[in-house]
Protein backbone atom coordinates (compact mmCIF):
# COMPACT_ATOMS: atom_id res chain seq x y z
CA UNK A 1 0.00 0.00 0.00
CA UNK A 2 0.96 3.61 -0.50
CA UNK A 3 0.57 7.04 1.76
CA UNK A 4 0.75 10.01 -0.62
CA UNK A 5 0.59 13.67 1.29
CA UNK A 6 -0.45 16.68 -0.66
CA UNK A 7 1.48 19.35 1.55
CA UNK A 8 -0.56 22.29 -0.36
CA UNK A 9 -4.25 23.40 1.48
CA UNK A 10 -4.22 26.31 -1.41
CA UNK A 11 -2.38 27.46 -3.65
CA UNK A 12 -2.67 30.85 -6.15
CA UNK A 13 -1.75 31.57 -9.33
CA UNK A 14 -2.23 34.09 -11.78
CA UNK A 15 -4.27 33.27 -14.95
CA UNK A 16 -1.59 32.08 -17.46
CA UNK A 17 1.07 30.92 -15.52
CA UNK A 18 2.13 27.44 -14.55
CA UNK A 19 2.06 26.14 -11.41
CA UNK A 20 3.02 23.47 -9.70
CA UNK A 21 0.86 21.24 -7.24
CA UNK A 22 2.31 18.85 -4.84
CA UNK A 23 1.92 15.33 -4.15
CA UNK A 24 4.64 12.83 -2.49
CA UNK A 25 4.17 9.28 -1.88
CA UNK A 26 5.70 6.65 0.19
CA UNK A 27 5.30 2.79 -1.01
CA UNK A 28 7.23 -0.31 -1.30
CA UNK A 29 5.90 -1.46 -4.10
CA UNK A 30 7.67 -1.82 -7.34
CA UNK A 31 4.75 -1.43 -9.66
CA UNK A 32 2.38 1.41 -8.48
CA UNK A 33 0.36 4.20 -10.62
CA UNK A 34 -0.05 7.56 -9.49
CA UNK A 35 -3.44 9.26 -10.10
CA UNK A 36 -5.02 13.11 -10.33
CA UNK A 37 -8.20 14.46 -10.15
CA UNK A 38 -9.40 17.50 -10.36
CA UNK A 39 -12.84 18.52 -8.54
CA UNK A 40 -14.57 21.91 -9.64
CA UNK A 41 -16.92 23.87 -7.78
CA UNK A 42 -19.40 22.14 -9.54
CA UNK A 43 -18.68 18.91 -7.47
CA UNK A 44 -17.82 16.19 -10.12
CA UNK A 45 -14.43 14.40 -9.92
CA UNK A 46 -12.71 14.41 -13.10
CA UNK A 47 -9.43 12.36 -13.85
CA UNK A 48 -6.33 14.41 -15.01
CA UNK A 49 -3.65 12.43 -15.51
CA UNK A 50 -1.85 9.04 -14.87
CA UNK A 51 1.38 8.10 -14.08
CA UNK A 52 2.88 4.61 -13.71
CA UNK A 53 6.03 4.00 -11.70
CA UNK A 54 7.47 1.94 -14.89
CA UNK A 55 7.00 4.84 -17.08
CA UNK A 56 10.03 6.31 -18.74
CA UNK A 57 8.51 9.67 -19.16
CA UNK A 58 6.67 11.15 -17.85
CA UNK A 59 3.07 11.63 -18.47
CA UNK A 60 1.21 14.60 -20.11
CA UNK A 61 -2.20 15.34 -21.27
CA UNK A 62 -2.92 18.88 -23.07
CA UNK A 63 -1.81 21.40 -20.14
CA UNK A 64 -1.32 18.93 -17.86
CA UNK A 65 2.14 17.12 -17.25
CA UNK A 66 3.78 14.90 -14.15
CA UNK A 67 6.70 15.91 -13.12
CA UNK A 68 7.53 12.57 -12.18
CA UNK A 69 10.74 12.32 -9.79
CA UNK A 70 10.60 8.53 -8.87
CA UNK A 71 13.60 8.19 -6.44
CA UNK A 72 12.02 11.94 -4.58
CA UNK A 73 8.72 9.67 -5.21
CA UNK A 74 7.13 12.85 -5.96
CA UNK A 75 4.61 13.53 -8.70
CA UNK A 76 3.90 16.55 -8.80
CA UNK A 77 1.20 18.07 -11.40
CA UNK A 78 1.95 20.88 -13.41
CA UNK A 79 -0.60 22.75 -15.13
CA UNK A 80 0.37 25.06 -17.88
CA UNK A 81 -0.94 28.37 -18.99
CA UNK A 82 -3.85 28.65 -16.47
CA UNK A 83 -7.27 29.22 -16.88
CA UNK A 84 -10.32 30.46 -14.65
CA UNK A 85 -11.52 27.08 -14.97
CA UNK A 86 -8.37 25.71 -13.34
CA UNK A 87 -9.47 27.09 -10.29
CA UNK A 88 -10.97 23.73 -8.28
CA UNK A 89 -9.92 20.92 -5.57
CA UNK A 90 -7.30 18.53 -6.85
CA UNK A 91 -6.74 15.41 -5.57
CA UNK A 92 -3.84 13.00 -5.65
CA UNK A 93 -5.35 9.70 -4.27
CA UNK A 94 -3.47 6.88 -2.53
CA UNK A 95 -5.11 3.82 -4.77
CA UNK A 96 -4.00 1.43 -1.40
CA UNK A 97 -6.07 -1.66 -2.47
CA UNK A 98 -6.74 -1.15 -6.63
CA UNK A 99 -9.11 1.75 -6.94
CA UNK A 100 -10.25 2.11 -3.75
CA UNK A 101 -8.65 5.55 -3.64
CA UNK A 102 -7.90 7.20 -0.43
CA UNK A 103 -8.68 10.62 -0.42
CA UNK A 104 -6.52 13.32 1.42
CA UNK A 105 -7.32 16.79 1.86
CA UNK A 106 -6.20 17.83 -1.43
CA UNK A 107 -4.70 21.49 -3.04
CA UNK A 108 -7.29 24.09 -3.57
CA UNK A 109 -6.00 26.11 -6.40
CA UNK A 110 -7.55 29.42 -7.19
CA UNK A 111 -6.67 30.98 -10.31
CA UNK A 112 -6.43 34.55 -10.34
CA UNK A 113 -7.59 36.91 -13.30
CA UNK B 1 -17.60 8.52 -25.02
CA UNK B 2 -20.60 7.41 -22.39
CA UNK B 3 -19.42 8.00 -19.02
CA UNK B 4 -20.58 7.08 -15.84
CA UNK B 5 -24.27 8.11 -15.25
CA UNK B 6 -25.67 8.51 -11.78
CA UNK B 7 -29.51 9.25 -10.81
CA UNK B 8 -30.94 10.50 -9.27
CA UNK B 9 -28.76 13.99 -9.61
CA UNK B 10 -30.29 15.63 -6.38
CA UNK B 11 -32.46 13.92 -3.42
CA UNK B 12 -34.24 15.56 -1.12
CA UNK B 13 -35.60 13.16 1.49
CA UNK B 14 -36.53 13.31 5.50
CA UNK B 15 -34.94 11.64 8.63
CA UNK B 16 -35.41 8.11 9.20
CA UNK B 17 -36.88 7.40 5.29
CA UNK B 18 -34.97 5.10 2.64
CA UNK B 19 -32.95 6.23 -0.50
CA UNK B 20 -31.28 4.43 -3.24
CA UNK B 21 -28.92 5.75 -5.88
CA UNK B 22 -28.00 4.70 -8.62
CA UNK B 23 -24.77 4.17 -10.79
CA UNK B 24 -24.16 3.09 -14.51
CA UNK B 25 -20.43 2.15 -15.14
CA UNK B 26 -18.66 2.63 -18.33
CA UNK B 27 -19.97 0.06 -20.93
CA UNK B 28 -17.08 -2.96 -20.23
CA UNK B 29 -15.92 -1.48 -16.95
CA UNK B 30 -15.88 -4.48 -14.79
CA UNK B 31 -15.70 -2.91 -11.22
CA UNK B 32 -18.08 -0.21 -9.31
CA UNK B 33 -16.78 2.26 -6.34
CA UNK B 34 -19.10 3.98 -4.19
CA UNK B 35 -17.91 7.25 -2.42
CA UNK B 36 -19.47 9.66 0.03
CA UNK B 37 -18.28 13.49 0.30
CA UNK B 38 -19.83 15.07 3.28
CA UNK B 39 -19.86 19.10 2.91
CA UNK B 40 -15.88 20.73 3.12
CA UNK B 41 -14.51 17.00 3.28
CA UNK B 42 -12.39 14.24 1.22
CA UNK B 43 -14.38 12.00 -0.62
CA UNK B 44 -14.51 8.67 1.74
CA UNK B 45 -14.36 4.83 0.01
CA UNK B 46 -17.79 3.17 1.06
CA UNK B 47 -17.49 -0.32 -0.74
CA UNK B 48 -16.55 -1.87 -3.93
CA UNK B 49 -17.91 -4.26 -6.33
CA UNK B 50 -16.03 -6.48 -9.41
CA UNK B 51 -17.92 -8.44 -11.50
CA UNK B 52 -20.79 -8.66 -8.98
CA UNK B 53 -19.08 -9.59 -6.08
CA UNK B 54 -18.32 -6.90 -3.55
CA UNK B 55 -14.80 -6.25 -3.42
CA UNK B 56 -14.08 -4.36 -0.50
CA UNK B 57 -15.67 -2.76 1.91
CA UNK B 58 -14.34 0.56 3.55
CA UNK B 59 -16.75 3.09 6.08
CA UNK B 60 -19.62 2.26 5.10
CA UNK B 61 -22.77 2.15 7.97
CA UNK B 62 -24.24 -0.49 8.62
CA UNK B 63 -27.41 1.03 7.55
CA UNK B 64 -26.30 1.28 4.05
CA UNK B 65 -26.29 -1.83 1.39
CA UNK B 66 -25.01 -2.17 -2.11
CA UNK B 67 -25.14 -4.52 -4.77
CA UNK B 68 -24.16 -4.76 -8.51
CA UNK B 69 -26.47 -6.45 -10.80
CA UNK B 70 -25.95 -8.43 -13.50
CA UNK B 71 -25.64 -6.04 -16.01
CA UNK B 72 -23.30 -4.22 -14.31
CA UNK B 73 -25.40 -1.41 -12.52
CA UNK B 74 -24.96 -0.82 -9.13
CA UNK B 75 -26.95 0.71 -6.29
CA UNK B 76 -26.62 1.90 -3.35
CA UNK B 77 -29.68 1.68 -0.70
CA UNK B 78 -29.53 4.03 2.40
CA UNK B 79 -32.46 3.43 5.18
CA UNK B 80 -32.75 5.02 8.27
CA UNK B 81 -31.32 8.16 7.06
CA UNK B 82 -29.82 10.93 9.14
CA UNK B 83 -28.97 14.29 9.15
CA UNK B 84 -25.54 13.46 8.60
CA UNK B 85 -26.07 11.50 5.43
CA UNK B 86 -26.51 14.87 3.83
CA UNK B 87 -23.43 14.66 1.33
CA UNK B 88 -22.16 14.19 -2.44
CA UNK B 89 -22.50 10.50 -3.46
CA UNK B 90 -19.68 9.16 -6.10
CA UNK B 91 -20.24 5.99 -8.13
CA UNK B 92 -16.86 5.38 -10.31
CA UNK B 93 -16.16 2.73 -12.69
CA UNK B 94 -12.66 1.27 -14.03
CA UNK B 95 -11.22 -1.95 -15.12
CA UNK B 96 -9.69 -4.28 -12.75
CA UNK B 97 -6.20 -3.67 -12.02
CA UNK B 98 -3.57 -1.64 -9.81
CA UNK B 99 -2.60 1.09 -12.24
CA UNK B 100 -6.48 1.89 -14.53
CA UNK B 101 -7.89 5.16 -13.44
CA UNK B 102 -11.22 4.90 -12.35
CA UNK B 103 -13.81 7.60 -13.72
CA UNK B 104 -16.05 9.07 -11.40
CA UNK B 105 -19.65 10.32 -12.11
CA UNK B 106 -21.28 13.55 -11.91
CA UNK B 107 -22.63 12.86 -8.39
CA UNK B 108 -25.73 12.72 -6.32
CA UNK B 109 -26.25 15.25 -4.02
CA UNK B 110 -28.32 13.64 -1.04
CA UNK B 111 -29.91 15.99 0.96
CA UNK B 112 -32.04 14.91 4.47
CA UNK B 113 -34.21 17.26 6.13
Amino acid sequence: AQKITQTQPGMFVQEKEAVTLDCTYDTSDPSYGLFWYKQPSSGEMIFLIYQGSYDQQNATEGRYSLNFQKARKSANLVISASQLGDSAMYFCPDPAEGQNFVFGPGTRLSVLP
Amino acid sequence: AAGVIQSPRHLIKEKRETATLKCYPIPRHDTVYWYQQGPGQDPQFLISFYEKMQSDKGSIPDRFSAQQFSDYHSELNMSSLELGDSALYFCASSLRGMNTEAFFGQGTRLTVV
